[in-house]
């Protein structure tokens, strides 16, 4: 079975200030593992995904995020926040067969001026 | 712009109603996934279908219902609906049947008075 957990349902930061949002996986098959973001009264869109290749992956909005399989974590980076990256903001996992999805419960990213 | 596209974009309805979302892939993508969210439950995998037939079922009410036609375009069946089955309804779409990106619709934000 697979779920992930994002620790912080609520994070804010100061414009040009690190952005870093947390994503703990649980899975018993390798597994894959996305980040999406969902502006106000938008669907989701995917920011970045890591299918075993490079453990660092780079993603769209200059975010990147880096798999690390001994702390099972998967967290979202970006060195400067600026205003229009005010979103939530989710991490799934999905196993191998890539039948389901598992969000986090989101975390609201706020930025401010 | 995903290439995923929902109708309609807003429902109001009463309690005890029946009402049908509709979602069109994007082209060339086989699999069809639906999604409630929620203030309450967050975003909840509902249920796939890989082109026409039924793949993956996640916490899917007796009461909804889906299908995915010839033409791929997916219908979720929502019925006899109460207060708490007010919330945004996403479609996304992905490849194939094995793990790839799933690209979101804007979704349908339902509101049952």
């Amino acid at each position: 079975a697979q779920s992930v957990t994002q620790l912080g349902s609520h994070v804010s930061v100061s414009e040009g200030a690190l952005v870093l949002l947390r994503c703990n996986y649980s899975s018993s098959v390798p597994p894959y593992l996305f980040w999406y973001v969902q502006y106000p009264n938008q669907g989701l869109q995917l920011l970045l995904k890591y299918t075993s290749a490079a453990t660092l992956v780079k993603g769209i909005n200059g975010f990147e995020a880096e798999f690390k399989k001994s702390e099972t974590s998967f967290h979202l980076t970006k060195p400067s926040a600026h205003m229009r990256d005010a979103a939530e903001y989710f991490c799934a996992v999905s196993g191998n067969t890539g039948n389901q999805f598992y969000f986090g419960t989101g975390t609201s990213l706020t930025v401010i001026p | 712009d995903s290439g995923v596209t929902q109708t309609p974009k807003h429902l109001i309805t009463a309690t005890g109603q029946r009402v049908t979302l509709r979602c069109s892939p994007r082209s060339g993508d086989l699999s069809v996934y639906w999604y409630q969210q929620s203030l309450d439950q967050g975003l909840q995998f509902l249920i796939q279908y890989y082109n026409g037939e039924e793949r993956a079922k996640g916490n899917i009410l007796e009461r909804f219902s889906a299908q995915q036609f010839p033409d791929l375009h997916s219908e979720l069946n929502l019925s006899s609906l109460e207060l708490g089955d007010s919330a945004l309804y996403f479609c996304a779409s992905s490849e194939d049947r094995a793990l790839t990106t799933q690209y979101f619709g804007p979704g349908t934000r339902l509101l049952v008075l």
